[in-house]
């Protein structure tokens, strides 16, 4: 069946430096994608969505971009911190579905 | 305003043992979601629910039932616990999949379940 998957399983970087977590997906029915961050020990937190209908999305130090043509996510971290380090998810959701398929995540972490 | 809660936050079962978890929001939201997690791996989904009375099979429903009463309750069970069932179960609540609505699923903090 379709899946969401990402391309690296870790990620490190320099604390200041921006981070790029990035997503693949081959539904071409999808039509929500969302980011999520989950710590250690705790449940996945909510950092931010986008509709297929837009190309990207800012908010608070992130940025989520859609690529439909070559069905990519990615996130942008600025100016990484320290509590940044987690594991990132992105999931996806089909068109007329009512749930999410989640990917593997990516695991952020900061050096100092 | 607790969000969503899960109970109990860890528990050993020994193999054949029984057990119901449970999972609480207070935010009216209609749907409401199991998953399990495991080392390594993203989250899988379980049974969900699109509203009060109904429940539906996720991707790995086998060895577990859910029940949705009440509306801001949803309860997962284990009738006959095995090895393979230990993990870390996370429930997460939504309004649904409404246009123009915010759909995201607001998560608990999990419970960590072994079966020895």
């Amino acid at each position: 069946g379709e899946s969401v998957g990402l391309h690296l399983p870790t990620l490190s970087v320099q604390e200041g430096d921006n981070s790029i977590i990035n997503c693949a997906y081959s539904n071409s029915a999808s039509d929500y994608f969302i980011w999520y961050k989950q710590e250690s020990g705790k449940g996945p937190q909510f950092i931010i969505d986008i509709r297929s209908n837009m190309d990207k999305r800012q908010g608070q130090r992130v940025t989520v971009l859609l690529n439909k043509t070559v069905k990519h996510l990615s996130l942008q971290i600025a100016a990484t911190q320290p509590g940044d380090s987690a594991v990132y998810f992105c999931a996806e959701k089909e068109k007329g579905a009512q749930k999410l398929v989640f990917g593997q995540g990516t695991r952020l972490t900061i050096n100092p | 305003n607790a969000g969503v809660t899960q109970t109990p936050k860890f528990r050993v079962l020994k193999t054949g043992q029984s057990m119901t978890l449970l999972c609480a929001q207070d935010m009216n939201h209609e749907y409401m979601y199991w998953y399990r997690q495991d080392p390594g791996m993203g989250l899988r989904l379980i049974h969900y629910s699109v509203g009060e009375g109904t429940t539906a099979k996720g991707e790995v429903p086998d060895g577990y039932n859910v029940s949705r009463l009440k509306k801001q309750n949803f309860l997962l069970g284990l009738e006959s616990a095995a090895p393979s069932q230990t993990s870390v179960y996370f429930c997460a609540s939504s309004y649904g999949w409404l246009a123009g609505v915010r759909e995201t699923q607001y998560f608990g903090p999990g419970t960590r379940l072994l079966v020895l």
